[in-house]
């Protein structure tokens, strides 16, 4: 069963409009992660919640923001996407402390901005 | 600044074959590290976690190896099948936070 949900797999948006990518989890762990990554790139962290509280990376674009509204969902806001946002969407989480702190992905958001 | 290396970018293989990748980090105080395996246009799939205390951790054909003073890991896969076909990453985590930090990958193609 799959642990980390991402909604929806694929996502087409227009430059400029508003666009919500959704990730859920049915492991009950503290943090939750939102990571870009780019064509043969590294994912890049964007920004990560441990519970509800929010820690934002000093490079991710203002364009960019999150909701946690309880431990089980996130969400990923892009305001006014640009070409430049095309990406694939990872989410992830991982437990804080413990003998297992394993991270775990979902299956990714591909956005296309037209 | 930690910072996460993998060498080589690509490699193909014969069928059958062991094979090592290779992970780099700059900075040797870390949480943990750990590989995962991505098939092209889909998320991430953990294959070996390892915490900072250990030297290995094992998985069916796969062995994960960790010299933190030397600040490398090595992902061991033995008798390569094509089915090992994919794209593998190593994560560090750094201590006293719940970021990991990613390598580029290494995209693996084994041949039948």
């Amino acid at each position: 069963d799959a642990m980390v949900i991402q909604n929806p797999r694929y996502q087409v948006t227009q430059f400029g409009k508003p666009v919500t990518l959704s990730c859920s989890q049915t492991l009950n762990h503290n943090v939750m992660y939102w990571y870009q990554q780019k064509s043969s790139q590294a994912p890049k962290l964007l920004f990560h919640y441990y519970d509800k509280d929010f820690n934002n990376e000093a490079d991710t674009p203002d364009n960019f923001q999150s909701r946690r509204p309880n431990t089980s969902f996130c969400f990923l806001d892009i305001r006014s996407p640009g070409l430049g946002d095309a990406a694939m969407y990872l989410c992830a989480t991982s437990r804080v402390t413990g003998v297992n702190t394993e991270a775990f992905f979902g299956q990714g958001t591909r956005l296309t901005v037209v | 600044k930690q910072e996460v290396t993998q060498i080589p970018a690509a490699l193909s293989v014969p069928e059958g074959e062991n094979l090592v990748l290779n992970c780099s980090f700059t900075d040797s105080a870390i949480y943990n590290l750990q590989w995962f395996r991505q098939d092209p246009g889909k998320g991430l799939t953990s294959l070996l976690l390892i915490q900072s205390s250990q030297r290995e951790q094992t998985s069916g054909r796969l062995n994960a190896s960790l010299d933190k003073s030397s600040g490398r890991s090595t992902l061991y896969i033995a008798a390569s099948q094509p089915g090992d076909s994919a794209t593998y990453l190593c994560a560090v985590r750094l201590p006293g936070t719940y970021k990991y930090i990613f390598g580029t990958g290494t995209r693996l193609k084994v041949l039948a």
